[in-house]
């Protein structure tokens, strides 16, 4: 059975600081990883990796996968409190598994 | 990015009656269309893959005929959610992908339903 497990569960961190979320998955045929932000509603989409240590960039946010680790990173630099939220990474074959989803709340 | 509508965004049934979601891609076709339920402060949890013009494929555990999906075009997939009981209330959400495995899955708004 598919598994992506995300760590840590939930992280307090203030603003300016910076933070790496971890992302580790187990998926049969694996294609691609997935990196989301959830807030209130539903997730919208950050980062899709499919290339072994080629780093993704998005202004503050950056994401980069490790295939021989089975594993991904998603690095926020000078947090800010709209980031907080809940950050969920997927695993893909033909569908997607998700992890639990990683809790960021930024303190001002 | 692609825009997915998901419609309606919430609603509150009786128990027993019936509740149709729809999920749109507005800007592009999507082959295969995702539903999910997600449960307070929990992941993801996938129902059903759905691809266009063919039976939808549920994971294990997921009742096919209280759940009924059907995804008629490239740009429409529905989820039917049949004889609803307090414990279907939810946050449904779907995805959908222009095709192939290498391709982003872009997210609705999402649909809570309250069954009373």
């Amino acid at each position: 059975e598919d598994k992506v497990v995300q760590s840590p569960l939930s992280l307090v961190v203030h603003e300016g600081d910076t933070v790496t979320l971890n992302c580790s998955y187990e998926v049969t045929n694996f294609r691609s990883l997935l990196w989301y932000k959830q807030e209130k509603k539903a997730p919208t989409f950050l980062f899709m990796l499919t290339s072994s240590g080629i780093e993704k960039k998005s202004g503050r946010l950056s994401s980069i996968l490790d295939k021989k680790e089975l594993s991904s990173i998603l690095n926020i630099t000078a947090t800010q409190t709209g980031d907080s939220a809940i950050y969920l990474c997927a695993g893909r074959a033909g569908k997607s598994t998700f992890g639990d989803g990683t809790t960021l709340t930024v303190k001002p | 990015g692609a825009v997915v509508s998901q419609h309606p965004s919430w609603v509150i049934c009786k128990s027993g009656t019936s509740v149709k979601i729809e999920c749109r891609s507005l800007d592009f076709q999507a082959t295969t269309m995702f539903w999910y339920r997600q449960f307070p402060k929990q992941s993801l949890m996938l129902m059903a893959t759905s691809n266009e013009g063919s039976k939808a494929t549920y994971e294990q555990g997921v009742e096919k005929d209280k759940f009924l999906i059907n995804h008629a075009s490239l740009t429409l997939s529905t989820l039917t959610v049949t004889s609803a009981h307090p414990e279907d209330s939810s946050f449904y959400i779907c995805s959908a992908t222009r095709g192939g495995q290498n391709t982003e899955a872009f997210f609705g708004q999402g649909t809570r339903l309250t069954v009373v």
